[in-house]
């Protein structure tokens, strides 16, 4: 059971690239969330998706889009990075009742030069 | 505007002692709090959480406090062991909207 998967680990992207995160999880969860850790900022809530279909804006979601391509799919998109998007980015996802915990993916490195 | 803070960025203790961490938070629709663990290079795992209808939940030798007056919970961890050393977030949701909001974390060491 593998959980929450995040792909790529590590990324390096020229100023005004493009790319799309990945992440998927296999626990039937309805809930799917994307953060940000930045040194002495904690994990910064970008997007959410309480069910499929639905997407909302978390804390900072300027510079990304989401989709929620199923239920067990929810990508980050960066249109055009900037070196502030230099960041660990987390995947999370969760049952989506009350009460209830979120699980973690192993994180993606990207690093915006 | 941060709605869950830890104002401790670190914490060192002597193993066998406990270990208290501590959180504050600012709104008062959050009625459900979680802790998680976060070493270096992995994601975030779930440690012990409580619902704002309890004011203490124990698994082990980790028990959560709550005090819904004071909008403060701590993390209490008896007794603390090496393998204790890493990162813990605080965080908070209310049943209105799923999402998870986080503080900015607390680094444990734990000294053998």
């Amino acid at each position: 059971n593998a959980g929450v998967t995040q792909t790529p680990k590590f990324q390096v992207l020229k100023t005004g690239q493009s790319m799309t995160l990945q992440c998927a999880q296999d626990m039937n969860h309805n809930s799917m969330y994307w953060y940000r850790q930045d040194p002495g900022m904690g994990l910064r809530l970008i997007y959410y998706s309480a069910s499929e279909g639905t997407t909302d804006k978390g804390e900072v979601p300027n510079g990304y889009n989401v989709s929620r391509l199923n239920k067990r799919e929810f990508s980050l998109r960066l249109e055009s990075a900037a070196p502030s998007q230099t960041s660990v980015y987390f995947c999370a996802s969760s049952e989506g009742y009350p009460n209830t915990e979120a699980f973690f993916g192993q994180g993606t490195r990207l690093t915006v030069v | 505007d941060q709605q869950v803070k830890q104002n401790s960025p670190s914490l060192s203790v002597q193993e066998g002692r406990i270990s208290i961490l501590n959180c504050d938070y600012t709104n008062s629709m959050f009625d459900y709090f979680l802790w998680y663990k976060k070493y270096p290079a992995e994601g975030p795992t779930f440690l012990i959480s409580i619902s704002s209808i309890k004011d203490k939940n124990e698994d082990g030798r980790f028990t959560v406090f709550l005090n819904k007056s004071a909008k403060h919970l701590s993390l209490h961890i008896v007794p603390s062991q090496p393998g204790d050393s890493a990162v813990y977030f605080c965080a908070a949701s209310h049943s209105g909207t799923y999402k998870y909001i986080f503080g900015t974390g607390t680094r444990l060491k734990v000294l053998a």
